[in-house]
C-alpha cells in the first residue's frame, strides 16, 4: 500500500496566484481529510469528505478556499488567491468509516506551501 | 466540542532517562484518543489509539499511554528514550461511535533527546 499521495511535495507561489493541492487516499478508504499546519494554530482541520461528498467544511478559513473530491481516488483544495498568510504545511489523510477509530487516520507527507 | 490540551510545548530529557508527555482532553461524550508523532519534514505516523478497553493501550517504538477518564488524561510514557525519539508528539481526540468524524489536535510536544 502506497499510504497517503501528497503532490507536490513543496510548492512556492507569488500572491495573488492560485494553488491547486492534491491528494490521493488509501484505496478502499472513504473519509478524506485536509489539515492545515501553523506555527501559530497548530493542526487545524479545514474539511473532511465522506464518500466524495463534503460533510463539515466549517474550518474552511474564507472563501478563497475551496475542496472537491471528484472521485473515491482524488481531490484537490484550492486557494484563489493566495496570500502570504496562507503559507502553512498542507496534509491530507483517509480513513474507512467504522474502522477508521480503529486503525487511525493515515496521513501523507503533506504539501509545504509558501506564498510570497 | 472537544478540546485538547498538551501541557508542556517542549520537553529535554537524557537519552535513556524516562519521559512522560502530559495530554488532558475536554469533553461532554465518550472520545477516543491517538498520540501521533512528526518527525522534521514527514507527516504524521500514529504512535498508537484507545478506543476502549484496558487503559493502558502499547504502541510502536516502546512507547505505551493510560487512559484516565476521572482526570481527562491520555499522557505518554517512555522507559528509556533514544536519539531517534527526537521529534514532536501530537495528542488528538475524536467522538467515539461510528463513522469518522475528523481528529482534534493539541499544539503538540516537542521532545528533545539530550546525550
Amino acid at each position: 500500500d502506497a499510504g497517503v499521495i501528497q503532490s507536490p511535495r513543496h510548492e512556492v507561489t507569488e500572491m495573488g496566484q492560485e494553488v491547486t493541492l492534491r491528494c490521493k487516499p488509501i484505496s478502499g478508504h472513504d473519509y478524506l481529510f485536509w489539515y492545515r499546519q501553523t506555527m501559530m494554530r497548530g493542526l487545524e482541520l479545514l474539511i473532511y469528505f465522506n464518500n466524495n461528498v463534503p460533510i463539515d467544511d466549517s474550518g474552511m478559513p474564507e472563501d478563497r478556499f475551496s475542496a472537491k473530491m471528484p472521485n473515491a481516488s482524488f481531490s484537490t483544495l484550492k486557494i484563489q488567491p493566495s496570500e502570504p498568510r496562507d503559507s502553512a504545511v498542507y496534509f491530507c489523510a483517509s480513513s474507512l468509516a467504522g474502522q477508521g477509530r480503529t486503525y487511525g487516520y493515515t496521513f501523507g507527507s503533506g504539501t509545504r506551501l509558501t506564498v510570497v | 466540542a472537544q478540546s485538547v490540551t498538551q501541557l508542556d510545548s517542549q520537553v529535554p530529557v537524557f537519552e535513556e532517562a524516562p519521559v512522560e508527555l502530559r495530554c488532558n482532553y475536554s469533553s461532554s461524550v465518550s472520545v477516543y484518543l491517538f498520540w501521533y508523532v512528526q518527525y522534521p519534514n514527514q507527516g504524521l505516523q500514529l504512535l498508537l489509539k484507545y478506543l476502549s478497553g484496558s487503559t493502558l493501550v502499547k504502541g510502536i517504538n516502546g512507547f505505551e499511554a493510560e487512559f484516565n477518564k476521572s482526570q481527562t488524561s491520555f499522557h505518554l510514557r517512555k522507559p528509556s528514550v533514544h536519539i531517534s525519539d527526537t521529534a514532536e508528539y501530537f495528542c488528538a481526540v475524536t467522538l467515539s461511535g461510528g463513522g469518522a468524524d475528523g481528529l482534534t489536535f493539541g499544539k503538540g510536544t516537542h521532545l528533545i533527546i539530550q546525550p
